[in-house]
């Protein structure tokens, strides 16, 4: 079985500080790695994947994510948070042969002035 | 940009009804997901359909449930008599093949009296 720990359930950063949101994940295989958004009342939305290939991934809006084999994670980073980034961030998990993804607990991004 | 919609976005309703949740993937989608997120709790996988069947279902996805495609557009989660418990927000998604992205709908907001 799968799972995904998200550590901290919320995350305060001020504006134009370092972002770090951390995921770690349990799978018998490699699995593919996503990280989403969810903007208050609105859906969830992709920032970015880990299928193959190169382990640092590029999403959207400045964030990326590198995944780390040995230590099972994929933690999510942008350099300098907007406040446009306060929102809160979903890790998950998918078996390449299955459909279901996995997500973790959440985190509750707040940047502050 | 193609999106996925979901329709009603609130829907009230009292135990032991039957409701109907609809979706409309984006249009050359294959796969078609339903997720919840329980207020507070993680978000959920509930069931996958391909090619006008259930490829995966979770063991949320009881005899209450059941998923259709009634026609070349929509998607539809219908549950028979509605539970406390069911009060969630539940989330369609579509993806053009198994290991492509999932994109998911605004989610429809059910809250069960």
């Amino acid at each position: 079985a799968q799972s995904v720990t998200q550590l901290g359930s919320h995350v305060s950063v001020s504006e134009g500080a370092l972002v770090l949101l951390r995921c770690n994940y349990s799978s018998s295989v490699p699995p593919y790695l996503f990280w989403y958004v969810q903007y208050p009342n609105q859906g969830l939305q992709l920032l970015l994947k880990y299928t193959t290939g190169a382990t640092l991934v590029k999403g959207i809006n400045g964030f990326e994510a590198e995944f780390k084999k040995s230590e099972t994670s994929f933690h999510l980073t942008k350099p300098s948070a907007h406040m446009i980034d306060a929102a809160e961030y979903f890790c998950a998990v998918k078996k390449t042969s299955g459909s279901r993804l996995t997500f973790g607990e959440g985190t509750q991004l707040t940047v502050n002035p | 940009e193609p999106e996925v919609t979901q329709t009603p976005s609130h829907q009230v309703t009292q135990m032991g009804q039957e409701v109907i949740l609809r979706c409309v993937p984006i249009s050359n989608h294959l796969y078609f997901y339903w997720y919840r997120q329980i207020l507070g709790q993680k978000v959920e996988f509930l069931v996958s359909f391909y090619n006008n069947e259930i490829s995966e279902k979770s063991e949320i996805f009881d005899d209450q449930f059941s998923v259709e495609r009634p026609d070349g557009s929509n998607f539809t989660l219908k549950i028979r008599s509605t539970k406390l418990e069911d009060s969630a927000m539940y989330f369609c998604a579509s993806s053009e093949s198994l290991g492509e992205t999932q994109y998911f709908g605004p989610g429809t907001r059910l809250l069960v009296l």
